[in-house]
């Protein structure tokens, strides 16, 4: 298994707090990424990054920012969660972009009430 | 329409059954393509990945890209109770740096 470590895995919640959720790897890729999953919709790209303190936006990145200060870290942050958010969020990560494919960790579920 | 097409199933086969699970798309630029499967309160786990057109076999598995008409195929010969997960395709163009999804197909192999 690649060496995905998603914290928390379960996380509830109310509306308007804020909320992280950590991704922490151990093979030293450079491209990470945060992903959710919803019913029908697959999944969806929420931001990536390209190296430390570099980042950009995926498809669906309005409520959310994100935090590369290591190689080895990527957090994501929800500033005041609503309950549109409520998901489940999956970290990945590849060595390089487009021609690799990702690894995927098992996944944080977060519930917004 | 979505980019990518995939039946959520779910598909319900007899153990030792050949399974194909197909996806379409609608974007001539991919050109990287995986499948992965996923089981239940799992992360997607990587299966499959290919580049262009062609066929790909790995023990019981088999996936197939046919470019010309946007069509991928898996196909899991033998199948057995613990291939039942939801399996996802996906697809990538050179440079990009996103993934594009399908919705993903349950499987369910009964003993």
């Amino acid at each position: 298994d690649a060496g995905i470590t998603q914290s928390p895995r379960h996380k509830v919640t109310e509306t308007g707090t804020p909320v992280t959720l950590r991704c922490h790897q151990t093979e030293n890729h450079r491209y990470m990424y945060w992903y959710r999953q919803d019913p029908g919709h697959g999944l969806r790209l929420i931001h990536y990054s390209y190296g430390v303190k570099d980042t950009d936006k995926g498809e669906v990145s309005d409520g959310y920012s994100v935090s590369r200060s290591k190689t080895e870290d990527f957090l994501l942050t929800l500033e005041s969660a609503t309950s549109s958010q409520t998901s489940v969020y999956f970290c990945a990560i590849s060595e390089s972009i487009g021609n690799q494919p990702q690894h995927f960790g098992d996944g944080t579920r977060l519930s917004i009430l | 329409q979505k980019e990518v097409e995939q039946d959520p199933g779910p598909l319900s086969v007899p153990e030792g059954a050949i399974v194909s699970l197909n996806c379409t798309y609608s974007n001539s630029a991919f050109q990287y393509f995986m499948w992965y499967r996923q089981y239940s309160r799992k992360g997607p786990e990587l299966l499959m990945y290919t580049y262009s057109s062609g066929n790909k076999e790995d023990g019981r598995f088999t996936a197939q890209v046919d470019k010309s008409s946007k069509y991928i195929s898996l196909f899991i010969r033998d199948s057995q109770p613990s291939d039942s997960a939801t399996y996802l395709c996906a697809m990538s163009e050179t440079g990009r740096r996103a993934l594009t999804f399908g919705s993903g197909t349950r499987l369910q192999v009964q003993p």
